[in-house]
């Protein structure tokens, strides 16, 4: 089955850049999308379709992606963000379902 | 606005039944897909199953294929995810979500709790 592979801990610094990667096989192939949970919160859609921002997302979030690795960039890191990130993606195949990647924890510093 | 609320969740032994429910409001049910999600402590997003806008298609994670049933009641704009043969690994906080097609899921709602223990 498709597996999504994400590092287990990003550090930045307030008002520094933090890239959050989603790893997968040809994973640009695919329709990536982003989630913020904050601790005893549900998650939050941030970016979906690789790099679209819902409404009420501020414009410091970002995505890309291509290749083997899909990256969720978060400018100018408020202390606010910090918060678990997950990517996910639809595999379509024969037995579709969802498949999401197993979290980063972004500490704000 | 949109709600999804939770409910149903509670303890239960292993082996046991529960069925949770997930009540919608603030938009239009029944032009959405569903999933339900859960989260066991500690640990992270686990996609369980999806619900095409009409029912016509039901999708399940291998983790509980066979032991659980997703279902909608378009016309009560409510969500139902029946568990059967529960196990202690599915001890968890399960959330619905929606979806205009099949991804992304848009709205989430806060959880609710299944405790499976004896």
């Amino acid at each position: 089955s498709y597996v999504l592979t994400q590092p287990p801990s990003v550090s930045v610094a307030p008002g520094k850049t933090a890239r959050i990667t989603c790893g997968g096989n040809n994973i640009g192939s695919k329709s990536v999308h982003w989630y913020q949970q904050k601790p005893g919160q549900a998650p939050v859609l941030v970016i979906y379709y690789d790099s679209d921002r819902p409404s009420g997302i501020p414009e410091r979030f970002s995505g890309s992606n291509s290749g083997n690795t899909a990256t969720l960039t978060i400018s100018r890191v408020e202390a606010g963000d910090e918060a678990d990130y997950y990517c996910q993606v639809w595999d379509s195949s024969s037995d579709p379902h969802v498949v999401f990647g197993g979290g980063t924890k972004l500490t704000v510093l | 606005q949109v709600q999804l609320v939770e409910s149903g969740g509670g303890v239960v032994q292993p082996g046991g039944s529960l069925r949770l429910s997930c009540a919608a409001s603030g938009f239009t049910f029944s032009s959405y897909g569903m999933h339900w999600v859960r989260q066991a402590p500690g640990k992270g997003l686990e996609w369980v199953a999806f619900i095409r806008y009409d029912g016509s298609n039901k999708y399940y994670a291998d983790s509980v294929k066979g032991r659980f049933t997703i279902s909608r009641d378009n016309s009560k704009n409510t969500l139902y995810l029946q568990m059967n043969s529960l196990r202690a690994e599915d001890t968890a906080v399960y959330y619905c979500a929606n979806s205009p097609g099949e991804l992304p899921m848009d709205y989430w709602g806060q959880g609710t709790l299944v405790t499976v223990s004896s």
